[in-house]
């Protein structure tokens, strides 16, 4: 089944300054990655997505890059804010919406 | 999107004992599943429910603990059974189209004693 590895597990960032979040997935077959944001004590909340037919989206300060070859993905948050602090989560899926998460990241903005 | 609703949203339980937890979605989904997160822990999936059919469990999850019915496109019951303190944790279903997005309920917070 798939396996997705993310690191790091806990990330600590100056405000303003960017983030980087990396994971890898084993199945070639999995065609979609989404990335979830959880804060302390609420549901998971979809971020920002992307499938196996692009190679890169933004959305505003938020960006996701995918690399097939190479069987990973990552996530850049550019000018932090102490709201982006949270627990992060990458998953893969193979279109079937079974999705494996990552492990998490837990990244803090200091003010 | 789809707005995704579940109760109860906390419950603290005697072991033996059983929780059936239920998850409404506000628009027709083709996928609902459940999943459980231990506090500081990543999103375990525990099993698809499949409407009008058996759920389709993962590896180290069973039918007989954790029962699950899905009779329309819309709603699901994840039931924790003969509930042990190693039951405790969030218990979160969700729901999406094929190939589409996953959107989360609030999560159920049980706590085993």
């Amino acid at each position: 089944g798939e396996n997705v590895e993310q690191h790091p597990s806990t990330l600590s960032v100056q405000e303003g300054d960017s983030a980087v979040i990396k994971c890898t997935y084993s199945d070639s077959a999995s065609n979609y990655f989404p990335w979830y944001k959880q804060e302390l004590g609420k549901r998971p909340q979809l971020i920002i997505d992307i499938r196996s037919n692009v190679g890169e989206k933004k959305d505003q300060r938020i960006a996701v890059t995918l690399n097939k070859t190479a069987k990973h993905f990552s996530l850049h948050i550019t000018e932090t804010q102490p709201e982006d602090s949270a627990v992060y989560f990458c998953a893969a899926s193979m279109g079937n919406n079974d999705m494996r998460f990552g492990a998490g990241t837990r990244l803090t903005v200091k003010p | 999107s789809a707005v995704i609703s579940q109760k109860p949203s906390r419950d603290i339980c005697q072991r033996g004992t059983s929780l059936t937890i239920q998850c409404q979605v506000d628009s027709q989904v083709t996928m609902m599943f459940w999943y459980r997160q231990q506090p500081g822990q990543s999103l375990t999936l525990i099993a698809t429910a499949n409407q009008g059919s058996e759920a389709t469990y993962e590896s180290g999850f069973v039918i007989d603990k954790f029962p699950i019915s899905r009779p329309n496109l819309t709603f699901s019951t994840l039931t924790v059974s003969n509930m042990s303190p190693e039951d405790s944790s969030i218990y979160l279903c969700s729901g999406g189209t094929f190939q589409e997005t996953q959107y989360f309920g609030p999560g159920t917070r049980l706590l085993v004693l």
